[in-house]
């Protein structure tokens, strides 16, 4: 699976969009790009995924570029509770032999302020 | 629905002694992973299980075992307890088949610290 890296830490103010960079320079043809976040002390949870188009849910939008190497997770309206560790993960839909591993490097925190 | 249930949420184990955590998957799903965090090597995959059986298993000693039962109910076991398997367990589960969907539902962990 290609290596992700994102930067340490990132502050944003509360209500205002946070834009999350990921490069995966490496990324082959058939891998995603996941989002996942971990807020203290809980698990980690699942925020979205895509190929190479766009894509939105009700937590937030990816944005993946052209040339697939880099990708934006973006927060639209932050809040105090988006204070998380977030992780960027790529890896291909079918890895051996179909399992659900998912390998994840260190992350990004992020830190909503009031 | 119910998410995913781990049980116990904490506990206290001295080394030697052995350990085993118990997952319930949310109901449906048949895939059950396995997670170890700690705060120097952050979260790794310890094995992965489907229909019962073990699909992919991390690089972690033979001291680290699981099992999956017919209900998709996971153990995992941790013999000869050493200080450093201190950390919080985390199981997740997926309704993955045969395609891996990568999306998978964590549950809130077991934290266990060994004396």
């Amino acid at each position: 699976d290609a290596k992700t890296t994102q930067p340490t830490s990132m502050d944003c103010a509360e209500g205002r969009a946070a834009n999350l960079p990921c490069n995966h320079s490496t990324i082959s043809g058939n891998e995603y790009v996941y989002w996942y976040r971990q807020i203290h002390s809980q698990g980690p949870q699942y925020i979205i995924h895509g190929l190479k188009n766009n894509e939105t849910n009700e937590m937030a939008s990816l944005i993946i570029t052209e040339d697939r190497k880099s990708s934006t997770l973006i927060l639209p309206h932050a809040t105090l509770r988006d204070t998380a560790v977030y992780y960027c993960i790529v890896r291909a839909p079918y890895s051996q032999g179909g399992s659900e591993k998912l390998v994840f490097g260190k992350g990004m925190k992020l830190t909503v302020n009031p | 629905k119910a998410g995913v249930t781990q049980t116990p949420r904490y506990l206290i184990k001295t080394r030697g002694q052995q350990v085993t955590l118990s997952c319930s998957p949310i109901s449906g799903h048949r895939s059950v992973s396995w997670y170890q965090q700690t705060p120097g090597q952050g979260l790794q995959f310890l094995f992965e299980y489907f229909s019962e059986t073990q699909r992919n298993k991390g690089n972690f000693p033979g001291r680290f075992s699981g099992r999956q039962f017919s209900n998709s109910r996971s153990e995992m076991n941790v013999s000869t307890l050493e200080l450093g398997d201190s950390a919080l367990y985390l199981c997740a589960s997926s309704s993955s088949t045969g395609v891996a969907t990568g999306e998978l539902f964590f549950g809130e962990g077991s934290r266990l610290t060994v004396l």
